[in-house]
């Protein structure tokens, strides 16, 4: 059965904290991509990870990948409050050809 | 370059009635991946389009059908509506498999 599997699923963390969101998916996939919702709002593309090791950096965002662990980061150093949205991964499952989101983290960013 | 659009924003639709949703890929794209997403849940995969034909479809039923044109633009029609079909609708283009642009949505409300 393809799962893909978000922790935590809501987020309430201070400004200035690190902290990692994690996604973990249950067989092997091509490719995984991270995306934040803000509300009522579509997604906004953040990171495309292709490969085993690969680590994407964006402001006070970096994504990484472990294709062994089946297992994808985002890591978020230093929170500021207009990080306060809905992040998703997604993954394309190309045996089967499924895309399937994970179930997603609300994040809070409190001063 | 215009990115993903879709039309149109809002629908209210009656129960029992039909309704078909529109959307124009990303400049260049080929590929049209349809999602429905309830409120306060991550996206569900509907189905795909390639070469204006189905290429993966996700467990949703027959009534739900879609159609993608020569210019890859594409149409979501659902018939006999579900109250539990409300629900935004969100459209993302990409070529072939590789990063999905998601367009604004469109929030279907069956009444």
């Amino acid at each position: 059965e393809l799962k893909v599997e978000q922790n935590p699923l809501f987020l309430s963390m201070q400004e200035g904290k690190n902290y990692t969101i994690y996604c973990n998916y249950s067989t092997t996939s091509d490719r995984l991509y991270w995306y934040r919702q803000d509300p009522g709002k579509s997604l906004e593309s953040l990171f495309v990870l292709l490969s085993n090791g690969a680590v994407k950096q964006e402001g006070r965002l970096m994504a990484s990948l472990d294709t062994k662990a089946r297992l994808s980061t985002l890591h978020i150093t230093a929170a500021v409050h207009d990080l306060s949205a809905t992040y998703f991964c997604l993954l394309v499952f190309y045996n089967t050809d499924k895309l399937i989101f994970g179930t997603g983290t609300r994040l809070q960013v409190f001063p | 370059d215009a990115g993903v659009t879709q039309s149109p924003t809002h629908l209210i639709k009656t129960r029992g009635q039909q309704v078909t949703l529109r959307c124009s890929p990303k400049s260049g794209h080929d590929t049209v991946s349809w999602y429905q997403q309830a409120l306060g849940q991550g996206p569900q995969f509907i189905f795909q389009y390639y070469e204006e034909e189905e290429r993966q479809r996700g467990n949703f039923p027959d009534r739900f059908s879609g159609h993608q044109f020569p210019n890859y633009s594409s149409e979501l029609n659902v018939n006999a509506l579900w109250l539990g079909d409300s629900a935004l609708y969100l459209c993302a283009s990409s070529l072939n498999h590789y990063e999905q642009y998601f367009g604004p949505g469109t929030r279907l409300t069956v009444t």
